[in-house]
């Protein structure tokens, strides 16, 4: 079946530095791929829609300019989370819509942020 | 909220009793899906229900759908210690194939 890689799996930095996440398609191309994001013990949150070769789009309360989304390729996605800080530790999770209308998603294994 | 509800928010059961989910949303949907996450871990596609579909089988899951009362429920038949996860509902309410996560459900199966 369908896979989708993250990169890194976790990463640690200090508050105030950016960090990028990469969601790659290994074996099909994506031109669009969603990020959620984690809280601990709390549900995915969608925080937007990746969009090869146009703007990502974003959800209600999520900061454009402090998530910026790259889709460079129609395997690869990136999420940054610039400026970070400990409130953005969280679990990242990207995934990427099914061949078909109606299947499930393919789910990338996520990626943990800590902030210092 | 963007997300649709689900209770019991945490469940505690001994190995070999049934487990049992309830999830409510809000809007129409195309179909339902549930996962299971492993603490801090990725997720794992369980069982997708279709609208026009009322009830779903796959080994000891058991997933109905009731789309006059917008709900949905996952039964465990004969938990087992490895059962011990969050389990989340989801819609594609959000449209444009965007999932919809309901609050999640702790399951803890004790041996």
């Amino acid at each position: 079946g369908a896979v989708v890689s993250q990169h890194p799996s976790w990463v640690i930095c200090k508050s105030g530095t950016s960090v990028k996440i990469e969601c790659r398609s290994l074996d099909f191309q994506a031109t669009t791929m969603f990020w959620y994001r984690q809280f601990p013990k709390q549900s995915l949150m969608l925080m937007a829609t990746s969009n090869e070769g146009s703007k990502a789009t974003y959800e209600q309360g999520v900061e454009k300019d402090k998530f910026l989304i790259n889709h460079a390729s129609l395997t690869l996605s990136t999420l940054t989370v610039t400026s970070a800080h400990p409130e953005d530790s969280s679990f990242y999770i990207c995934s990427a819509p099914p061949a078909r209308a109606g299947d499930t998603q393919y789910f990338g294994p996520g990626t943990r942020l800590t902030v210092l | 909220s963007q997300q649709g509800e689900e209770d019991p928010q945490a469940l505690s059961i001994q190995e070999g009793e049934n487990a049992t989910m309830n999830c409510s949303y809000k809007t129409s949907i195309n179909n339902l899906q549930w996962y299971r996450q492993n603490s801090g871990r990725g997720l794992v596609h369980l069982i997708l229900i279709r609208s026009n579909e009322r009830e779903k089988h796959s080994g000891r899951l058991r997933v109905t759908l009731d789309t006059s009362k917008k709900s949905s429920s996952l039964l465990i038949t004969a938990s087992r210690a490895a059962d011990t996860a969050s389990y989340f509902c989801a819609t594609d309410a959000g449209g444009y194939n965007k999932l919809i996560f309901g609050a999640g459900t702790r399951l803890a199966v004790h041996p």
